[in-house]
């Protein structure tokens, strides 16, 4: 079975500054792991997925995870801040065949000005 | 091309009413899901259609949901009858193929049961 864990619920970031949002997973096999963002009253979009290539993944809006294996972790990161980066945003488990999809709880991400 | 398209995007019913929410996938996305999204929630899945197939639906409360996925196209999701409890946001999304073909999801209908 999968699960993953978010945590912190909210982070606020000011503008420019470094945005880390974490994420760590449970799993039985090796996982396939993903962010979404979902922006107010809109349906989630995907950022980034690890599919056991790439260690290190890059996705659309300047976001980028790490894979880590020792750490069951696969945290997102932005260098720097922008005000339309503020959202949700979702970390997601599957394993290879996406039989078992499951999604983190999600965590609020506030930029301030 | 055109995203994945829910109808209607807020529903208002009172408890004991039936509800539907229908979705109309990307074009040629023959993998199609419901899911849940209660507030403050990550979505929970709710039903997986391979085509017309319903292929995972072990998370459906089978004895008030119900759902169909016509000609491998278009689905609808039904509530009868519905629960206070059942207020929540309904996403669809839709992928190519299963597995980590990356899903695309439609803007949700927000159903509010009183």
């Amino acid at each position: 079975a999968q699960s993953v864990t978010q945590l912190g619920s909210h982070v606020s970031v000011s503008e420019g500054a470094l945005v880390l949002l974490r994420c760590n997973y449970s799993s039985s096999v090796p996982p396939y792991l993903f962010w979404y963002v979902q922006y107010p009253n809109q349906g989630l979009q995907l950022l980034l997925k690890y599919t056991s290539a790439a260690t290190l993944v890059k996705g659309i809006n300047g976001f980028e995870a790490e894979f880590k294996k020792s750490e069951t972790s696969f945290h997102l990161t932005k260098p720097s801040a922008h005000m339309s980066d503020a959202a949700e945003y979702f970390c997601a488990v599957s394993d290879s065949f996406g039989n078992q999809f499951y999604f983190g709880t999600g965590t609020s991400l506030t930029v301030i000005p | 091309e055109a995203g994945v398209v829910q109808s209607p995007r807020y529903k208002i019913i009172e408890k004991k009413q039936p509800v539907a929410f229908w979705c109309n996938p990307i074009s040629g996305h023959n993998t199609l899901y419901w899911y849940l999204q209660n507030l403050g929630q990550g979505p929970e899945l709710l039903i997986r259609y391979e085509n017309e197939e319903a292929v995972d639906d072990s998370q459906l409360p089978k004895d008030r949901f119900s759902a169909e996925r016509l000609k491998g196209v278009d689905s609808t999701l039904k509530i009868q009858p519905a629960e206070l409890g059942d207020s929540a946001v309904y996403l669809c999304a839709s992928s190519l193929h299963r597995g980590i073909d990356t899903q695309y999801f439609g803007p949700g209908t927000r159903l509010t049961v009183l």
